[in-house]
């Protein structure tokens, strides 16, 4: 069985500071990572992805990851933040060979000016 | 290119009716996902379909049903709906494995 642990539930933040949101996952197979971000009234959208190779993985808008196999972390970073990344975020684990996707509890991440 | 469009946006239901969500996806896509987000839960995966013809159960998956008749149409049903359905759903479509979800813009519904 796969679970993903968002560590903080919210973040506030003042804008154009760096930002880290911490995920932690447990799984007994090999696993792809995902970031999701999920803006007011909308869906989620992918921000990032790792599924192989460097550990540290580059998404939109500026963010990026890096994936941890021994530590099981993969920590979304953003050095400056804007306003308009006031969001939550979700990270998500798909065991390799699978298709089903665990997400984790999100993050609500606010950026105040 | 619509992606994954989900209808209705927004439903009030008294306890005991029921109803369809319709979810359709025009990127050919053979896996798709129906969950529902609740505040502090993330989300959590009610059934899905891993193509025409299919469905299987998720997490979550009491007092919903779904069908997969056509590729690019995933329907869920609440057939007596539960004050503890309150919540928002969330349709999804993938190529599966590595893919990334693809999601709609959520049916926020409420059981009176």
């Amino acid at each position: 069985a796969q679970s993903v642990t968002q560590l903080d539930s919210q973040v506030p933040v003042f804008e154009e500071a760096p930002v880290e949101l911490r995920c932690n996952y447990s799984s007994s197979v090999s696993v792809y990572l995902f970031w999701y971000v999920q803006y007011p009234n909308q869906g989620l959208q992918l921000l990032l992805k790792y599924l192989s190779g460097s550990t540290l993985v580059k998404g939109i808008n500026g963010f990026e990851a890096e994936f941890n196999k021994s530590q099981t972390s993969f920590h979304l970073r953003k050095p400056s933040v804007h306003i308009s990344d006031t969001a939550e975020y979700f990270c998500a684990v798909t065991s390799t060979g699978g298709f089903k996707t665990i997400f984790g509890a999100g993050t609500r991440l606010f950026v105040k000016a | 290119n619509a992606g994954v469009t989900q209808t209705p946006k927004f439903r009030v239901l008294k306890t005991g009716q029921s109803m369809t969500l319709l979810c359709a996806q025009d990127m050919n896509h053979e896996y798709m996902y129906w969950y529902r987000q609740d505040p502090g839960m993330g989300l959590r995966l009610i059934h899905y379909s891993v193509g025409e013809g299919t469905t299987a159960k998720g997490e979550v998956p009491d007092g919903y049903n779904v069908s997969r008749l056509k590729k690019q149409n995933f329907l869920l049903g609440l057939e007596s709906a539960a004050p503890s359905q309150t919540s928002v759903y969330f349709c999804a479509s993938n190529k599966g494995g590595d893919q990334p979800q693809h999601f709609g813009d959520g049916t926020r519904l409420s059981i009176l």
